[in-house]
């Protein structure tokens, strides 16, 4: 069965550090991959989307792996904040419906 | 641009009981999805509308059900309320633009007793 793994276990880093996140799937051949963060008690606000045929995309501080051979993206934070203590989410879509999967997230802490 | 509203944000039901949760998409976006959220399963997808009709479905049960109205509003319906039905509702909108962004409203809070 389609799996997307996110580890489950919180990141904790130290201000100014680079956080990276880890997504991994399974059985599963994505069109697309997005990440989403989410604050408590808050829906999920989208990031960033990197296509299949990409293998990096950046926007700020933010920057995307997608390497559809090992089925596994990566998503780093560079001179990470604590504003940036959150859980991020990915989430894959194989095409067509729009609508995707999404993994269960992993909650980031950042510590000044 | 206001982003997508939904209401009621918390909601107290027992067992047994129905509810009725409303969303209110970005101006312009024609498809509105649902999903729930629990720590447990994390957000699942319920179903999708687009143009009044249900154009996706996940897999819950018929005791979920949703609809669309001609302004794109939608509500979603939960009859026979379970205590596991107990979670974040968090309804999205996506835009025709980029058809693939998830825009997310602050979701409701269900709490069955």
């Amino acid at each position: 069965s389609q799996k997307i793994e996110q580890n489950s276990e919180a990141l904790n880093i130290q201000e100014g550090k680079t956080a990276t996140l880890t997504c991994n799937y399974t059985n599963y051949s994505p069109a697309y991959l997005q990440w989403y963060r989410q604050d408590p008690g808050r829906g999920p606000v989208f990031l960033l989307l990197i296509r299949e045929n990409e293998k990096e995309k950046r926007k700020e501080r933010l920057k995307v792996t997608f390497d559809t051979t090992l089925k596994q993206s990566l998503f780093h934070i560079t001179a990470s904040q604590p504003a940036d203590s959150a859980t991020y989410l990915c989430a894959l879509e194989k095409g067509g419906s729009y609508i995707p999967t999404f993994g269960r997230g992993t909650s980031l802490i950042v510590h000044p | 641009k206001a982003g997508v509203t939904q209401t009621p944000r918390y909601l107290i039901k027992t067992r047994g009981q129905q509810v009725t949760l409303s969303c209110s998409p970005i101006s312009g976006h024609r498809s509105v999805s649902w999903y729930q959220q629990t720590p447990g399963q994390g957000l699942q997808f319920l179903f999708e509308y687009f143009s009044e009709t249900q154009r996706n479905k996940g897999n819950f049960p018929g005791r979920f059900s949703g609809r669309q109205f001609s302004n794109s509003r939608s509500e979603m319906n939960v009859s026979t309320l379970e205590l596991g039905d107990s979670a974040l509702y968090l309804c999205a909108s996506i835009g025709a633009g980029a058809q693939e962004t998830q825009y997310f409203g602050p979701g409701t809070r269900l709490l069955v007793l």
